[in-house]
């Protein structure tokens, strides 16, 4: 089954402990980004990635940092977690920039 | 630079009524536009998309949109609303073959659906 997966679904930590969600997707997708959902603000883009080893920055990509060493797998990494990262975040593929994005699950997470 | 509005963060409608769901983008370029439905506790998943072929778009469910240029609206309709339409709908603009820009999404609208 097409899809992308992420993990864990539900965190919650405390500031500054290092943190790490995985996004899988096994589609042979190119483009893959990272979103955060906020009430009343929408979704929100931290970072994209056009394909291997290139990475570029959202609209909101401070406090966050990504890797993309293979084609499948986009990491978002939390170095020092704050409390106004508390947030659902969204991890989609596509094939390309421009196509139909295909969302993960989500993964709720909570910095006490 | 391009955006997305949405009019009206919810709108509740009877079931059977007719939805509307308004969306207006900005765009120095032309446009390709999506329409996304997120159901409660999980991710989006596309409804339609404008990709500059016919400008009524029809999507799964039973929505459709139309792409005016002259208006720069990208409305989603439902002639008929079902309880299970409940949801919550983002629309989203990126330019059509364009250089590393990302799909913007509007900040979305929920939908209430009343029996």
């Amino acid at each position: 089954e097409a899809q992308v997966t992420q993990n864990p679904r539900y965190l919650i930590t405390v500031t500054g402990k290092k943190l790490t969600v995985t996004c899988s997707q096994n589609m042979n997708h190119e483009y893959m980004s990272w979103y955060r959902q906020d009430p009343g603000l929408g979704l929100r883009q931290i970072y994209y990635s056009m394909n291997v080893e290139v990475t570029d920055k959202g609209d909101v990509p401070e406090g966050y940092k990504v890797s993309r060493k293979e084609k499948r797998n986009f990491p978002l990494i939390l170095e020092s977690p704050s409390p106004n990262q508390t947030s659902l975040y969204f991890c989609a593929s596509s094939l390309r920039r421009s196509d139909e994005q295909f969302f993960g699950p989500g993964t709720r997470l909570t910095v006490l | 630079a391009q955006s997305v509005t949405q009019l009206g963060s919810h709108v509740s409608v009877s079931e059977g009524a007719l939805v509307l769901l308004r969306c207006n983008y900005s765009s120095s370029v032309p446009p390709y536009l999506f329409w996304y439905v997120q159901y409660p506790n999980q991710g989006l998943q596309l409804l339609l998309k404008y990709t500059s072929a016919a400008t009524l778009v029809k999507g799964i469910n039973g929505f459709e949109a139309e792409f005016k240029k002259s208006e720069t609206s990208f409305h989603l309709t439902k002639p008929s609303a079902h309880m299970s339409d409940a949801a919550e709908y983002f629309c989203a603009v990126t330019p059509g073959n364009s250089g590393n820009t990302p799909l913007v999404f509007g900040k979305g609208t929920r939908l209430s659906v009343i029996a």
